[in-house]
């Protein structure tokens, strides 16, 4: 079964709006999960790592006070694409690992299109 | 810094047959993994394959096996009696092994297999 769930897996909303996507570590505590972003037909890129109970590390540009991230607890990092705008649309998908080092598990992905 | 290459945008074979992806990494660490994850239009990321780079056995996982060159920074993956259900976007990754938890993967531009009935 799934052990890492994303929600929602599918958000249609206004441009201006803001949108908060939940990526939740399902019986495991996980101190560092991953954002990532993928265009159609392009690879995953990394946006930031989201630590717990600290600060996110960004990735080189990416917009900070656009993406913000919050990891508040071991088993949940939120994702929130503050006044999103059609060109924030996209696949954003998490990951974290149920032991360091250990392969990423992955959430089902959230599909935002912003009209 | 690591990068992650992926010469195939896309790819076709008859179901049953086999059929090799090919991945070249860069990379300044000295131990580190290597990965594929398959893609299906579902989206979901799906760990197909896990080679760590100080073991200088090949990895396999049933029908998926891989051809890691280490001094070429070659990892191809080769599938063997493809099946239907094998077609998929293929990622190649590699992140960095550390003592103070989870890295980063860094992704290839992937490669589109399309198994032919």
């Amino acid at each position: 079964g799934a052990v890492v769930s994303q929600h929602p897996s599918w958000v249609i909303c206004k441009s201006g709006t803001s949108v908060k996507i939940e990526c939740r570590s399902l019986d495991f505590q996980a101190t560092t999960m991953f954002w990532y972003r993928q265009f159609p037909k392009q690879s995953l890129m990394l946006m930031a790592t989201s630590n717990e109970g600290s600060k996110a590390t960004y990735e080189q540009g990416v917009e900070k006070d656009k993406f913000l991230i919050n990891h508040a607890s071991l088993t949940l990092s939120t994702l929130t694409v503050t006044s999103a705008h059609p060109e924030d649309s996209s696949f954003y998908i998490c990951s974290a690992s149920r032991v360091s080092n250990q392969p990423q598990h992955f959430g089902d992905g959230t599909r935002l299109s912003i009209l | 810094a690591q990068t992650v290459t992926q010469s195939q945008p896309e790819m076709s074979v008859q179901e049953a047959e086999t059929v090799t992806l090919s991945c070249t990494y860069d990379t300044s660490e000295s131990n580190y993994y290597l990965f594929w994850y398959k893609q299906p239009p579902s989206r979901q990321m799906i760990l197909v394959i896990r080679q760590e780079a100080y073991k200088q056995q090949n990895a396999t996982e049933n029908r998926f096996s891989v051809n890691f060159q280490k001094a070429a920074k070659s990892f191809s993956l080769k599938i063997s009696d493809s099946q239907l259900g094998d077609t998929a976007m293929y990622f190649c990754a590699s992140n960095k092994i550390s003592n103070f938890g989870n890295e980063k993967l860094t992704f290839g531009t992937g490669t589109r297999l399309t198994i032919i009935p």
